[in-house]
């Protein structure tokens, strides 16, 4: 499985935006690159994905670099319930059927009020 | 908005005993997964299902586990032997039949072998 990097954790401050990165130098051609993210006892939760555009939707928007060998995650306007653990994941776009997920670490997100 | 469920929330057997946890997956979702958290540890991927077999698994996913899908609607994990080091989280999954189609994940069956 191609690997992703990201910063074990990272600070910021309700209602501003928060950037979190994400590298993924090994990426193919055929990865899309998925975010989840973990709030505190609960289950992993589909946050946003892209293949090469960049990518908005309610929750939050996926930036992709020309090369593909990082992305980054943007939240236009924290809040305290979107203190979690933000995992950035590759997946196949080739293969069809069950695909599992791979989770890192992630990068752990406080929100200070 | 569809969501998956899971059965019980919390669960406390002795060591050596059998467990059933069971979800209840998207209606028209084709692909189901059971993944695993130890407490303070990554989530880890047991094992994929679909069509009525198994499609992928990881090495955690040994003799003692089985999953079935007994009825059309439910999915189950079954531990045979429970051993101390199966306390953990575990999640149910499932997707559609998209490629790269996302997971929705239920809550997590919280299990503790004493």
């Amino acid at each position: 499985d191609a690997k992703t990097t990201q910063p074990n954790s990272m600070e910021s401050n309700e209602e501003e935006p928060v950037h979190l990165p994400c590298n993924h130098s090994t990426i193919s051609g055929t990865d899309y690159i998925h975010w989840y993210r973990q709030l505190p006892s609960q289950g992993p939760e589909y946050v946003i994905h892209g293949l090469t555009s960049n990518v908005n939707n309610r929750m939050a928007s996926l930036a992709i670099a020309e090369d593909r060998k990082s992305s980054t995650l943007i939240l236009h306007r924290a809040t305290l319930r979107d203190a979690a653990v933000y995992y950035c994941i590759l997946r196949d776009l080739i293969i069809q059927g069950a695909q599992k997920l791979v989770f890192g670490q992630g990068t752990r997100l406080t929100i200070n009020p | 908005e569809p969501e998956v469920t899971q059965t019980p929330s919390h669960q406390v057997t002795q060591m050596g005993q059998e467990v059933i946890l069971r979800c209840v997956p998207i209606s028209n979702h084709l692909y189901f997964y059971w993944y695993r958290q130890i407490l303070g540890q990554k989530v880890e991927f047991l094992v994929s299902f679909y069509n009525n077999e198994i499609s992928e698994k990881s090495e955690i996913f040994d003799d003692q586990f089985s999953v079935e899908r007994p009825d059309g609607s439910n999915f189950t994990l079954k531990i045979r032997s429970t051993k101390l080091e199966d306390s953990a989280m575990y999640f149910c999954a499932s997707s559609g039949w998209d490629r790269g189609e996302t997971q929705y994940f239920g809550p997590g069956t919280r299990l503790l072998v004493l």
